[in-house]
C-alpha cells in the first residue's frame, strides 16, 4: 500500500510544453508539499498546502502552478517548460504543518529536451 | 545563502563500526531537526528528529544528538550495515515560524562488508 504516490517517475518532453505531475497521499495527512531536488541534489522547497490551504509559496516562476482538489491530493502543473526545469519534483505529506516529519513520494524526474 | 550544510559528500565505514554524519546551521531560529535517508530512485525515508529542548535522541541504532550553541547536530548509527548505505539528508525548520524545513546537500554513506 502506497503512501504517497506520484505519477508519472519519468517525464521525457520537449521546450515550452505544459506538463502535470500528480500526486496522491493515503495517509489521511493535513499537509502536502511539493520539492525539486536540482542537479547539485539540493532538495529547496517549492509549495505546501494544509488543508487545500496556499500555505508555502516560494520563488517560483508563476509557470509552476500547483492545485490541491482535496486534502489528499495535489498536482503539479508547469506551463512552457523550460530547460533549467529539469529535475527530480518530489511530492510529500505530514500530519500537520511542523513539527512533523513528512513522507516522501518516489520523486518524477522531469527532463526537459 | 546555505542555511544548513552537510560539509563531507561523503563517508565510508566498515559494517560493524559507527558512521558519524554531521550537519551545521547558521540559523539559531532553528528549534527542530530531522534526519531523513535517501536511497536511489527513491524518496527521502523520515529516520529521527530531534526537538532544540533536548541535546539527543535515540532510536534502535540511530541516534541524533544536538549542539545548540556550536550550531551543530550529528547522526550516530551503531552498529552500520551494509543497508545503510544512502545519502542521508539533515532538515532545519523553526517550530513556529515558516513552516518549512531547510535541507543539507547530503552525505553520501558506504558501508563496507
Amino acid at each position: 500500500d502506497t503512501a504517497v504516490s506520484q505519477t508519472p517517475k519519468y517525464l521525457v518532453t520537449q521546450m515550452g510544453n505544459d506538463k502535470s505531475i500528480k500526486c496522491e497521499q493515503n495517509l489521511g495527512h493535513d499537509t502536502m508539499y511539493w520539492y525539486k531536488q536540482d542537479s547539485k541534489k539540493f532538495l529547496k522547497i517549492m509549495f505546501s498546502y494544509n488543508n487545500k490551504e496556499l500555505i508555502i509559496n516560494e520563488t517560483v516562476p508563476n509557470r509552476f502552478s500547483p492545485k490541491s482538489p482535496d486534502k489528499a491530493h495535489l498536482n503539479l502543473h508547469i506551463n512552457s517548460l523550460e530547460l533549467g526545469d529539469s529535475a527530480v519534483y518530489f511530492c510529500a505529506s505530514s500530519q500537520r504543518l511542523i513539527p512533523y516529519e513528512q513522507y516522501f513520494g518516489p520523486g518524477t524526474r522531469l527532463t526537459v529536451t | 545563502d546555505q542555511q544548513v550544510k552537510q560539509n563531507s559528500p561523503s563517508l565510508s565505514v566498515q559494517e560493524g563500526r559507527i558512521s558519524i554524519l554531521n550537519c551545521d546551521y547558521t540559523n539559531s531560529m532553528f528549534d527542530y531537526f530531522l534526519w531523513y535517508k535517501k536511497y536511489p530512485a527513491e524518496g527521502p525515508t523520515f529516520l529521527i528528529s530531534i526537538s532544540s529542548i533536548k541535546d539527543k535522541n535515540e532510536d534502535g541504532r540511530f541516534t541524533v544528538f544536538l549542539n545548540k550553541s556550536a550550531k551543530h547536530l550529528s547522526l550516530h548509527i551503531v552498529p552500520s550495515q551494509p543497508g545503510d548505505s544512502a545519502v542521508y539528508f539533515c532538515a532545519a525548520s523553526e517550530e513556529s515560524g515558516t513552516y518549512k524545513y531547510i535541507f543539507g546537500t547530503g552525505t553520501r554513506l558506504k558501508v563496507l562488508a
